[in-house]
């Protein structure tokens, strides 16, 4: 089946810690997306990455970093840095050039 | 910046209504629109994505797209309570930029 997986579904990281959030993809998409989601509120943009080896900012880039090696892949890393980290966290694909997006089922991140 | 706006809601409307829901973007450079339902707890799935000017249909949901206006709306037709869900519109802008942007949700219940 061809699709969206993130992974863990659930993540719990401790204080000071470094955590990564897996995103993979088998739609053969050159885009890739991150969003951040909190209670109540929208979806506001993390990284994204247009082709492989490739990628920028968005609106909430601090204590974030990506890495796109491989057109499917496309893992976020929250770092101690960030100091809010707890949230819904979003992956998202789309064939590029202002296609449609599709999502994962989405990781969420507490810290205890 | 690049922003969407929507109307924050909640909407309530009753069984068999028509529900319209609205949105405004500020960035002319903006050429593909989608809407998208995430029921709580939930990753986004997209309803539907319009690219040109006037109205575009699909079942029992119609979205308008007003470029002059910047303006694009989803109607639901013959609203079911199934339909009770938050509703998030995006834009992708071309250009260097490329990004994804989605507007804050708008909550609607339908009420049987």
């Amino acid at each position: 089946d061809g699709g969206i997986t993130q992974s863990p579904k659930y993540l719990f990281r401790k204080e000071g810690q470094n955590v990564t959030l897996s995103c993979e993809q088998n739609l053969n998409h050159d885009a890739m997306y991150w969003y951040r989601q909190d209670p109540g509120q929208g979806l506001r943009l993390i990284y994204y990455s247009q082709i492989v080896n490739d990628f920028q900012k968005g609106d909430i880039a601090e204590g974030y970093s990506v890495s796109r090696e491989k057109k499917e892949s496309f893992p976020l890393t929250v770092t101690s840095a960030q100091k809010n980290p707890t949230a819904f966290y979003l992956c998202a694909s789309s064939m590029g050039g202002g296609t449609e997006a599709f999502f994962g089922q989405g990781t969420r991140l507490t810290v205890v | 910046q690049k922003e969407v706006e929507q109307n924050s809601g909640p909407l309530s409307v009753p069984e068999g209504a028509i529900a319209s829901l609205n949105c405004t973007y500020s960035d002319r450079g903006s050429q593909s629109f989608f809407w998208y339902r995430q029921y709580s707890g939930k990753s986004p799935e997209l309803i539907m994505f319009i690219y040109s000017n006037g109205d575009k249909e699909d079942g029992r949901f119609t979205a308008q797209l007003n470029k002059a206006s910047q303006y694009v709306s989803l109607l639901i037709r013959d609203s079911q309570p199934s339909d009770s869900a938050t509703y998030l519109c995006a834009d992708f802008l071309s250009g260097s930029a490329r990004q994804l942007t989605f507007g804050s949700g708008t909550q609607l219940t339908v009420l049987p």
